[in-house]
């Protein structure tokens, strides 16, 4: 079974800087999809940006970014320019390839509580 | 506009008496699944359905029932909820293909008392 870590239960960033949220997984397939969601305090899940796993390149969506690491199995996601809105739960999401049927929904980490400090 | 729509957002109810939190999706998606989150834990699958009549267990199915008569809905039943079932609870759903992320509804904050 595939595990999702994320091992920053709390950050915390003044804003206008750069930070970036860490996610680590276990898997034995080759093909598979990586997610970040936010979660504000409304509570709504919101897809912030995704990752194939075999594209080399980083995805990138405006201020946020990732650093995919395949090897390492590790995705983290970078948000530059931090404002106050991203002030949030970020959960690192797994989604299994074809191989796996990519049906049995997402595997999530346990979240990193983002502060933003004015 | 696209969505998934669950309800109710926010139920308070008793041991034992039997419950359905609806989800519905007007995107035509293939797949749907239920997740509860607890503080800490993150989220976790309930069940999971790829299309019409063909659910299966996620990782937490022990006290939940689901059905998948219609493709746009997929209830969620709680046929003798128990406080450990205190949660909130997430209906997502998703084409086929895994390079989609899942679109989640708003949740269901459930209270057994």
């Amino acid at each position: 079974a595939q595990t999702v870590t994320q091992s920053q239960p709390e950050m915390s960033v003044q804003e206008a800087e750069t930070v970036t949220l860490s996610c680590t997984y276990d898997t034995s397939e080759s093909d598979y999809y990586l997610f970040w969601y936010k979660q504000p305090p409304s509570r709504q899940m919101i897809l912030v940006i995704r990752q194939e796993a075999y594209k080399q390149q980083n995805a990138t969506e405006n201020r946020f970014s990732v650093n995919f690491q395949k090897a390492a199995k590790s995705f983290s996601l970078k948000i530059s320019d931090s404002q106050l809105g991203d002030a949030a739960m970020y959960f690192c999401a797994y989604r299994g390839g074809y191989s796996g049927g990519g049906a049995d929904g997402l595997t999530f980490g346990k979240g990193t509580h983002l502060i933003i400090q004015p | 506009e696209a969505q998934v729509t669950q309800n109710p957002r926010y139920l308070i109810t008793v041991t034992g008496k039997k419950l359905t939190v609806t989800c519905s999706q007007n995107m035509n998606h293939e797949y749907m699944s239920w997740y509860r989150q607890d503080p800490g834990l993150g989220l976790r699958q309930i069940y999971y359905s790829m299309n019409v009549e063909v659910t299966d267990k996620g990782d937490v199915p022990e006290g939940y029932k689901v059905s998948r008569k219609e493709k746009r809905n997929f209830p969620l039943i709680l046929e003798s909820p128990s406080p450990n079932q205190t949660s909130l609870y997430f209906c997502a759903s998703s084409l086929s293909g895994t390079i989609h992320g899942y679109t989640f509804g708003s949740g269901t904050r459930l209270t057994v008392v």
